[in-house]
């Protein structure tokens, strides 16, 4: 079945490294996305990953994917306040053409 | 280029009512999403549609339809308003068949009273 899942909240402090966590149930998941949402915003796309890759990095952002655990992870690097906002991971699988799987979303507060 | 533009951004409507929501996806995007976010549930599939087809469609009943144009623009309608269809309606663009990024809107947020 489809569903994904992920911790609520993650507090960290201005400068360390933030690490969100998503597991998803789909095997024939064929993208895994990341996005970032503000309030009173939409969704940014921030990266994502081919499912048979496992690891992408795009400046502060590293994705991990392990596919025997079904395990996603977003590590921005040196946290900004400005990174405060609620992460979703998404999957898309074969055959659901455009359609995403989003999970619940993490909170991550930035404090100084 | 221009990034998806959803309208209205904010609606306010009586139970009972209809309300049509608009989405104008990227320039050149011929595949247009639409998601409902909610506090309790978080965010759900509406229904896709590529080139004026709808191809996808989620777990809601009957009275959340949709329709794409032959510009790639698209509209979604909700008959018979109830208070549980309160929510921010996001629409997602995407440029081809299936499984590439999708670039969202910033939805519009509809309230039911």
């Amino acid at each position: 079945g489809e569903d994904v899942e992920q911790s609520l909240f993650l507090s960290v402090r201005e400068g360390d490294s933030s690490v969100i966590n998503c597991t998803y149930t789909d095997s024939s998941s064929t993208y895994l996305y990341w996005y970032k949402q503000e309030p009173g915003a939409g969704l940014q796309l921030l990266t994502y990953i081919f499912s048979n890759m496992d690891m992408k990095q795009d400046q502060r952002l590293t994705v991990l994917l392990n596919k025997k655990d079904k395990h996603l992870s977003l590590r921005i690097a040196d946290t900004q306040t400005g990174d405060s906002a609620i992460y979703f991971c998404a999957e898309s699988f074969s055959g659901g053409y455009n359609k995403l799987i989003f999970g619940a979303g993490t909170r991550l507060a930035v404090h100084p | 280029k221009a990034g998806v533009t959803q309208t209205p951004r904010y609606l306010i409507k009586t139970r009972g009512q209809q309300v049509t929501l608009s989405c104008s996806p990227i320039s050149g995007h011929r595949s247009v999403s639409w998601y409902q976010q909610t506090p309790g549930q978080g965010l759900q599939f509406l229904f896709e549609y590529f080139s004026e087809t709808q191809r996808n469609k989620g777990n809601f009943p009957g009275r959340f339809s949709g329709r794409q144009f032959s510009n790639s623009r698209s509209e979604m309608n909700v008959s018979t308003l109830e208070l549980g269809d309160s929510a921010l309606y996001l629409c997602a663009s995407s440029s081809s068949e299936m499984n590439t990024e999708a670039f969202f809107g910033q939805g519009t947020r509809l309230t039911v009273v």
